[in-house]
């Protein structure tokens, strides 16, 4: 089965500085990543997505990803941060074969500081 | 276009209670996926369904149950609450399963005293 390792429980971050959000994966077939934005009380809002082609993929509001296979990584990217950026972000991995759920790992609280 | 949406929105029950969770899908999605997110937690899958049919189940007891109607929508039944039940019940939809992208409403948030 697969599994996804966020490294870390939250990163401060100063507005308008670089953040890198980290995470791993751990499956036996190739996958299908993503990566989740959730806001205060509220749900989860996609912020990209890799399937296939292009390692680097680009998403929403401003943030990154790069799919490293031989690392088996997925961290996100964003060369700028801003206040509205504070959330908790949450990476998902899913076989590309087969019929297995989507897998979540268990967040990254982004704080970006004034 | 209304994405999915869930109703209630919060809910407050006692131990030993029923409730019951519902969600409508984006329109033209056939797919509807529920998750349990306890606080501080990623979400956990419960369960997907397609065609109102059972396409897989999480690691949930069978106090856990669902079903989704003709017209895609969706209900989580939950028997005999527990404290631990207290969470964020996510509701997800998709055009099909199991790969398709997954696109969530805002959750229903239960709390069990």
């Amino acid at each position: 089965a697969q599994s996804v390792t966020q490294l870390d429980s939250q990163v401060p971050v100063f507005e308008e500085a670089p953040v890198e959000l980290r995470c791993n994966y751990s499956s036996s077939v190739s996958v299908y990543l993503f990566w989740y934005v959730q806001y205060p009380n509220q749900g989860l809002q996609l912020l990209l997505k890799y399937l296939s082609g292009s390692t680097l993929v680009k998403g929403i509001n401003g943030f990154e990803a790069e799919f490293n296979k031989s690392q088996t990584s997925f961290h996100l990217r964003k060369p700028s941060v801003h206040i509205s950026d504070t959330a908790e972000y949450f990476c998902a991995v899913i076989r590309n074969s087969g019929n297995t759920p989507l897998v979540f790992g268990k967040g990254t609280r982004l704080s970006v500081i004034a | 276009d209304a994405g999915v949406t869930q109703s209630p929105t919060h809910l407050i029950k006692t131990r030993g209670q029923h409730v019951t969770l519902r969600c409508s899908p984006i329109s033209g999605h056939k797919s509807v996926s529920w998750y349990q997110q306890v606080l501080g937690q990623g979400p956990q899958f419960i369960f997907q369904y397609y065609e109102k049919e059972e396409r897989g189940r999480g690691n949930f007891p069978d106090r856990f149950s669902a079903r989704q109607f003709p017209n895609y929508s969706s209900e989580l039944n939950v028997n005999a609450l527990l404290l631990g039940d207290s969470a964020l019940y996510l509701c997800a939809s998709s055009l099909l399963p199991p790969r398709e992208t997954q696109y969530f409403g805002p959750g229903t948030r239960l709390l069990v005293l």
